[in-house]
Order: C-alpha cells, then structure tokens, then sequence
C-alpha cells in the first residue's frame, strides 16, 4: 500500500514549457486534489475532482488543466510554463466520507 | 481576513517541553479538524483528526476544539527533536468535501 505517489519528485522547466505531473493513489479514494505550497502562503488549492471524470477549478486554477480519467489518477498540466509557476506541488486524496486528506511527498518545480 | 490564522513561529523549545501549536478560524461551519505534520521537504501527514469539539489524545499528542471561541490547539508532551517540523491545521465544512482550509503553518523546532 504505497498511498499517494507523485512523479516526477523534481523538474525544472523554461518559460513556454509544458509538463504533466502524475499523480497515483491506491487507496480507492473518490476525491483527488492539486495544491501548490509557497513560502508564507500555505497550501492552496489548484484544481479537485470528486471523482472519475470530473474536475473543478480550486482557488488558483490559472495556467493549469487538470484530468482525471481514472479513479486512481490525476494529473495536473503546465501548458506554457511561466516562473510564478514555481513551487512545490502537492496531491491529496480524500476517504469517501471525506473528513480529511493524504498527501503525496510532493513535486518541486522550478521555472527559470 | 483569512478563513485560518496561525502564528508562522518559527517556535524553539528545549526537548522535554510541552508545546502548544494553535490555530483560528472564522467559519462557525467547520465541523472536522485536522492537524498535519510536515518535516523539511516532505509532503504534509496526517497526525490528529478531530470531528466537532473537545479533545482527542494519542500518545504524545493531544488535540484541543474549542468551536464557541473558534480555537484548536495541538499540544505535544514531552517534545522530542524528532517532533521539529511544520505543523499545519486543517478543518472542513460537513459536506463541503472540496474545500480544507489550511493554516499557513508553526515551524517548531526541538532543541536536544
């Protein structure tokens, strides 16, 4: 039981790149999110999805696209990579009833 | 105003001390109440889950509800320096399953 997995664990990017990061859960969880973490700023929510094949926009959707076309999958894409893109990125699942989250060990990005 | 505050710290303690690690929030809707421990680099992990108020301990660790005064706390007995790390709260809303909201998190750190 390996939980949540993200791949890669880092990458650097130029402006203009694009990129998917990967993220896996075993734990037969139906809510899946992207956060991305900066210093003083705390987690904040990127996109979620309640479930295979939805997706909806969190708190700072901008610059990202989100897919979930399996249940253990989400991946969240970088169309054109811009330098405030960088951060730490991390995944959660949530338990069905969705009383609190797991987190992956997370994706650091850096756009130079 | 934000939906969480918490003091950033950083907070240093001798090892054997009792910490006391707190949060506010500002939504009366906030029912489940989560504590997370985040070591350097790492992705954030579950340590406490509360539902509601009043206390639940585990072992060193005791969490805190106060819903009338919008007030959690976190409090490790016996502060090890394997305990130093961020500690973030979290808390939802019953059937709001898409939105935790994060603290921005109390770096602590133990002393040998």
């Amino acid at each position: 039981n390996a939980g949540v997995t993200q791949t890669p664990k880092f990458r650097v990017l130029k402006t203009g790149q694009s990129m998917t990061l990967l993220c896996a859960q075993d734990m037969n969880h139906e809510y899946m999110y992207w956060y991305r973490q900066d210093p003083g700023m705390g987690l904040r929510l990127i996109h979620y999805s309640v479930g295979e094949g939805t997706t909806a926009k969190g708190e700072v959707p901008d610059g990202y696209n989100v897919s979930r076309l399996k249940k253990q999958n989400f991946l969240l894409g970088l169309e054109s990579a811009a330098p405030s893109q960088t951060s730490v990125y991390f995944c959660a699942s949530a338990s069905p009833t969705a009383e609190t989250q797991y987190f992956g060990p997370g994706t650091r990005l850096l756009v130079l | 105003q934000k939906e969480v505050e918490q003091d950033p710290g950083p907070l240093s303690v001798p090892e054997g001390a009792i910490v006391s690690l707190n949060c506010t929030y500002s939504n009366s809707a906030f029912q489940y109440f989560m504590w997370y421990r985040q070591y350097s680099r790492k992705g954030p992990e579950l340590l406490m889950y509360t539902y509601s108020s009043g206390n639940k301990e585990d072992g060193r660790f005791t969490a805190q509800v106060d819903k009338s005064s919008k007030y959690i706390s976190l409090f490790i007995r016996d502060s090890q320096p394997s305990d130093s790390a961020t500690y973030l709260c979290a808390m939802s809303a019953h059937g709001n399953f898409n939105k935790f909201y994060f603290g921005s998190g109390t770096k602590l750190n133990v002393k040998p």
